[in-house]
C-alpha cells in the first residue's frame, strides 16, 4: 500500500532553517508528484509547492520562492522540503502528499505531517 | 495567484440534513478542482477531484458540480461521521485551497 512516512518534530529558531523528509513507499516513486501543504494550528491548509521526483523539476507557490527548496533522492524514494529564513509564523505541521498520477496538483495519499515549531 | 473562497465558513447541521457547501475561484479553473475532507490532527481525506469525480471508497453521498468560477460540494442525508472541516482546492494553475468550512452539530 502506498505510505509516505515523514521525518519527526522540530524546533527551531528564528531565522534558521528546517529540512523535512518524507520517504514514499508501495508505489513507483518516480511516477508520481509529490507536493507539500503546510497548517499552522488552527489554519486552514497552505499548498507550498511540487517536484516530479522523476525530473527533479519543481513549482513553487509564489508566496515562498526564494524561502523554499524540494529535492528529491530516488535511490532512496525519498523527498525533502527546506525552508528557509524561518519566523514564528512558520510554526505549523509541513505534509508531504502524493499527487494522481497524471500531474494534476490535488493529493491522493498524505503523510503524518511534520510539526516544525520555530521559537527563541 | 489564484484566490478561492468558501461559503459559509461553518455551517450547522443535523443528522439527515441535506448540506452544500460553494466554492468559488478569483478566475476561471475549468473543472480543475478537488474537495477534501479534514478531521481534527488527521491528514485531509480527497473526496472529489475534476470538480465531480467521487475518489474511490468515499460514500455516494457525497457530490460535487460547477466549472468555471463557482463550484459546490453536496451532502446527502448527513452521517456523523460528516462532521468534518471541508476545503476545495484548485489545481488549474499550481495549487490553492480555500479558507475551509467547517460542519458542525
Amino acid at each position: 500500500q502506498v505510505q509516505l512516512v515523514q521525518s519527526g518534530a522540530e524546533v527551531k529558531k528564528p531565522g534558521a532553517s528546517v529540512k523535512v523528509s518524507c520517504k514514499a513507499s508501495g508505489y513507483t516513486f518516480t511516477g508520481y508528484y509529490i507536493h507539500w501543504v503546510r497548517q499552522a494550528p488552527g489554519q486552514g491548509l497552505e499548498w507550498m509547492g511540487r517536484i516530479n521526483p522523476n525530473t527533479g523539476v519543481t513549482d513553487y507557490a509564489q508566496y515562498f520562492r526564494g524561502r523554499v527548496t524540494m529535492t528529491r533522492d530516488t535511490s532512496i524514494s525519498t523527498v525533502y522540503m527546506e525552508l528557509s529564513r524561518l519566523t514564528s509564523d512558520d510554526t505549523a505541521v509541513y505534509s508531504c502528499a502524493r499527487g494522481p498520477g497524471n500531474g494534476a496538483s490535488y493529493s491522493t495519499h498524505w503523510g503524518q505531517g511534520t510539526l516544525v515549531t520555530v521559537s527563541s | 495567484d489564484i484566490q478561492m473562497t468558501q461559503s459559509p465558513s461553518t455551517l450547522s447541521a443535523s443528522v439527515g440534513d441535506r448540506v452544500t457547501v460553494t466554492c468559488r475561484a478569483s478566475q476561471s479553473i475549468r473543472s480543475w478542482l478537488a474537495w477534501y475532507q479534514q478531521k481534527p490532527g488527521t491528514a485531509p481525506k480527497l473526496l472529489i477531484y475534476k470538480a465531480s469525480s467521487l475518489e474511490g471508497g468515499v460514500p455516494s453521498r457525497f457530490s460535487g458540480s460547477g466549472s468555471g468560477t463557482e463550484f459546490t460540494l453536496t451532502i446527502n442525508s448527513l452521517q456523523p461521521d460528516d462532521f468534518a472541516t471541508y476545503y476545495c482546492q484548485q489545481y488549474d494553475s499550481y495549487a490553492t485551497f480555500g479558507p475551509g468550512t467547517r460542519v458542525e452539530i
